[in-house]
């Protein structure tokens, strides 16, 4: 079974510009969790989607966002760029987020100059 | 607020030489605590579930136990492969599905 895949894998964007990551799912999980990665805060929650439907929220700005898509593939959008939010961003699935475990993709490593 | 507090930071190991990493939470409710490796530029790799005080598991050379406030993860006779920084995390049954995550210990095991 093929595991969690994040595209790109590395982006170098300049302030004020935005960015669309992407991540597929395990096949057959519907919940789709982001995180990011960072050495001086480590892993912290920014989002999780279920079914289209966006159900839990961290502690992030509006410019952070995401959605979904009926096959549970899923996005997630950084509108105007700060140094601040260079960081490695990790998505992980599992089967529904309840009791279940979450598998990371590999990450897209994000650079902001 | 759910906390997590890992420890050591970092460890270094000979090859061979046991040793246990500390992970402490304070949550309002425990649905979960899970233990995962991570290697550097990768993805955590999922090691271990936890649910309730008393439960232990093994994979190999680990073994993670769960008291009410602590987790532990026993390294024996660890190789140099097993070097990579090991995450901590809890998932609040009051919180949804996000997982809180401790920010690591980071393992090396010198051959």
């Amino acid at each position: 079974k093929a595991g969690v895949t994040q595209t790109p894998r590395y982006l170098i964007k300049t302030r004020g510009q935005q960015v669309t990551l992407s991540c597929s799912p395990i096949s057959g999980h519907r919940s789709v969790s982001w995180y990011q990665q960072t050495p001086g805060q480590g892993l912290q929650f920014l989002f999780e989607y279920f079914s289209e439907t966006q159900r839990n929220k961290g502690n992030f700005p509006g410019r952070f966002s995401g959605r979904q898509f009926s096959n549970s593939r899923s996005e997630m959008n950084v509108s105007t760029l700060e140094l601040g939010d260079s960081a490695l961003y990790l998505c992980a699935s599992s089967l529904d987020g309840q009791y279940n475990e979450q598998f990371f993709g590999p990450g897209t490593r994000l650079t902001v100059l | 607020e759910d906390q997590v507090t890992q420890s050591p930071e970092a460890l270094r190991l000979q090859e061979g030489e046991s040793s246990s990493l500390n992970c402490s939470y304070t949550v309002s409710g425990l649905r979960g605590l899970f233990w995962y490796r991570q290697d550097p530029g990768k993805g955590p790799e999922f090691l271990f579930t936890l649910y309730s005080a008393g439960e232990e598991k093994e994979k190999e050379r680990l073994k993670a136990t769960l008291t009410k406030k602590e987790s532990f993860l026993h390294i024996t006779a660890p190789k140099p492969e097993d070097s990579a920084t090991y995450l901590c995390a809890v998932q609040d049954s009051g919180s949804a599905r996000q997982l809180t995550f401790g920010s690591g210990t980071q393992l090396t095991v010198l051959p």
